[in-house]
């Protein structure tokens, strides 16, 4: 079956840690992208990629690092200089059909110790 | 300033009613996309109905529809003969350009939380 998995479901960080969270689909999309949710809130977007080897930031992206060296594959890293991260991530990818639809992974919920 | 809005935080709406959720949005663009998307209790984003600003007719998938006012800037969804298993989250959202050279963003309402009563 095609989709979008992220893992893992729930992350816990340590203050001053590096984390990363994984996003995969093999639905051969080539846009991908990464939007945070907080309790109350419509999504934000942090990331997003149009091509591998290519990415550009959103409207939260400080804090935060990506890479897209496969197509298939769109990593997350929130590092320490992220002073909030605790919210609720959602990866998307969309193809170019003119309706650029996204379509969501199941988002990965980041927890601060 | 807000591009899309959504007024109703929240709804309760007994089973087998419809139910209209609101959504306006601004944008000075002429081709923009609409999309509504459901958040069950799990998290995931479900893609429900898209409206392209060209299209004429409203859009139709299902038990969903979108009522399409583009003078007035608004993007209703609406749920017809409602179900137990309609109690999500539902966001309102528009593509809109980031840059000239194709790349576009969602920018999401606040969303509208749906019970639906037995």
């Amino acid at each position: 079956d095609g989709g979008i998995t992220q893992s893992p479901k729930y992350l816990f960080r340590k203050e001053g840690q590096n984390v990363t969270l994984s996003c995969e689909q093999n639905l051969n999309h080539d846009a991908m992208y990464w939007y945070r949710q907080d309790p109350g809130q419509g999504l934000r977007l942090i990331y997003y990629s149009q091509i591998v080897n290519d990415f550009q930031k959103g409207d939260i992206a400080e804090g935060y690092s990506v890479s897209r060296e496969k197509k298939e594959s769109f990593p997350l890293t929130v590092t320490s200089a992220q002073k909030n991260p605790t919210a609720f991530y959602l990866c998307a990818s969309s193809i170019r059909d003119g309706l650029e639809t996204q379509y969501f992974g199941p988002g990965t919920r980041l927890l601060v110790l | 300033a807000q591009k899309i809005t959504q007024t109703q935080p929240g709804m309760f709406v007994q089973e087998k009613e419809a139910v209209t959720l609101d959504c306006t949005y601004d944008t000075s663009d002429q081709s923009y996309g609409l999309f509504w998307y459901k958040q069950p209790s799990s998290g995931e984003m479900i893609f429900l109905i898209y409206q392209g600003s060209y299209d004429e007719q409203n859009a139709t998938e299902g038990r969903y529809s979108l009522n399409f006012q583009k003078a007035r800037k608004s993007a209703n969804l609406v749920i017809s003969a409602s179900q137990l298993g309609d109690s999500a989250m539902y966001f309102c959202a528009m593509r809109e350009a980031i840059s000239n050279f194709g790349n576009e963003k969602l920018t999401f309402g606040t969303g509208t939380r749906l019970t639906i009563i037995p």
